[in-house]
Parts: C-alpha cells; structure tokens; sequence
C-alpha cells in the first residue's frame, strides 16, 4: 500500500518555467490538499478539491492552478515559477474533513 | 485570525527521559485537534485527533490533552527514544460548513540525545 504518492521529490526550475507537480493516493479518498512548507511558518493550503472534478483554494492560491480529472490523481501546476514560490510542497488525502491525513514525502522546489 | 502556538520552539532532552509539548490556539469553535509528527525531510504523520468534548487520547507512548476551556493542548512523551527526534505540529480544524482549511502550528523541533 503506497499511501500517498509525490512526483518529483526535487526540482529546481528558472524563473519564468512552468512545472506540475503530481500527486497519487491509491486509499480511495475524496479529499486531496495541496500544501506549502516554508522556513519558520506552519503548512499553507494552496488548493483543495472534496471529489473529482472539482477544485476550490485555500489559504496562497496566487500562482498556481489545480486539476482533479481522476479521483486519485491530484495536480498542482505553477505556470510561470517565481522564486517566491521556493518550497516544500506537500500533498495530503483524507476521506473526511475529520479523520487523519495522509501527506505524501514532499516535493523540494527551488526556482533561481 | 485563527492561530496555533507552539512552545517550545525547540527542546533537546535525553534518551529516555519525558517531555511535554505545549500548544495553544485561538481557533473558536473547532472541530477537532491534532498532533502530527514530521521527520526531517518526510511529510507530517498523524499521532492523534482529539474532538473538542474529549480531554485525553494517547497513542502508545504519546498522550495528547485538550483543555477546550483555555484552548491548550499537550502532547506528552514518555520514555523518549532516538526515533522520536522529530517536529511536532499541532493542527486545528475549524468547525462550520465550509471548514476544510487547517490551521497549523510552527512544530517543536524535538532532540532525544543518547
């Protein structure tokens, strides 16, 4: 049982590229989270989606867009990468709002 | 703004000995209150959710405890162990319809020394 699944771990990109980052959980939940971790401050919720096809944002949405075309599959997508946007972004899963996540092991991105 | 404070920010302790973490939020009302652990360089792990009418859940060697009174709560850990070096975040989640976003905590950087 994988859990929850995180394409790539690390990246570094130029400013201006664009990347997705890729997110799989093979628990079947509808809920999937895509968060940032920066030095110094809590996780943020960039997006969010409660099923397939749908999406909604969180906390930083600016900058970055989402897709849930599968219910396993979560992507998040920066189209134009600033160094701002230097992280370590985490993807989650639940089944509810009120049982425990499931973080995938991170993505390490650093736009230069 | 709904927050989560941590204390301390950091503490090292030796292998074996206890500690207590503390945590106090502002979040009102809530939902439920979490403890996660986050080793460095892996994503957070669920340890215990606590709802907002209970006042203790532990987890092996992991107690939490929620005071909803004073919006505190504790994580304690007993006959520390190597392995427990680690972040420790608590999480708030608000109640209310639209609620999906957590509130987290910095995390306290945890040290077990032999």
């Amino acid at each position: 049982n994988a859990g929850v699944t995180q394409t790539p771990k690390f990246r570094v990109l130029k400013t201006g590229q664009s990347m997705t980052l890729l997110c799989a959980q093979d628990m079947n939940h509808e809920y999937m989270y895509w968060y940032r971790q920066d030095p110094g401050m809590g996780l943020r919720l960039i997006h969010y989606s409660v099923g397939e096809g749908t999406t909604a944002k969180g906390e930083v949405p600016d900058g970055y867009n989402v897709s849930r075309l599968k219910k396993q599959n979560f992507l998040l997508g920066l189209e134009s990468a600033a160094p701002s946007q230097t992280s370590v972004y985490f993807c989650a899963s639940t089944d509810n709002r009120d049982t425990e996540a499931f973080f995938g092991q991170g993505t390490r991105l650093t736009v230069v | 703004k709904n927050q989560v404070e941590q204390s301390p920010q950091s503490l090292i302790i030796l292998e074996g000995k206890n500690c207590t973490l503390q945590c106090n939020y502002t979040v009102s009302p809530f939902s439920n209150l979490r403890w996660y652990k986050q080793d460095t360089g892996r994503g957070p792990v669920s340890l215990t959710i606590m709802t907002f009418s209970e006042n203790t859940k532990s987890n092996g060697r992991y107690t939490a405890t929620l005071d909803a009174d004073t919006k505190q709560s504790s994580l304690h850990i007993t006959a520390s162990q190597l392995s427990d070096s680690a972040s420790y975040i608590c999480v708030v989640r608000p109640s209310g319809a639209g609620s999906y976003q957590l509130t987290f905590g910095k995390g306290t950087k945890l040290s077990v020394i032999p």
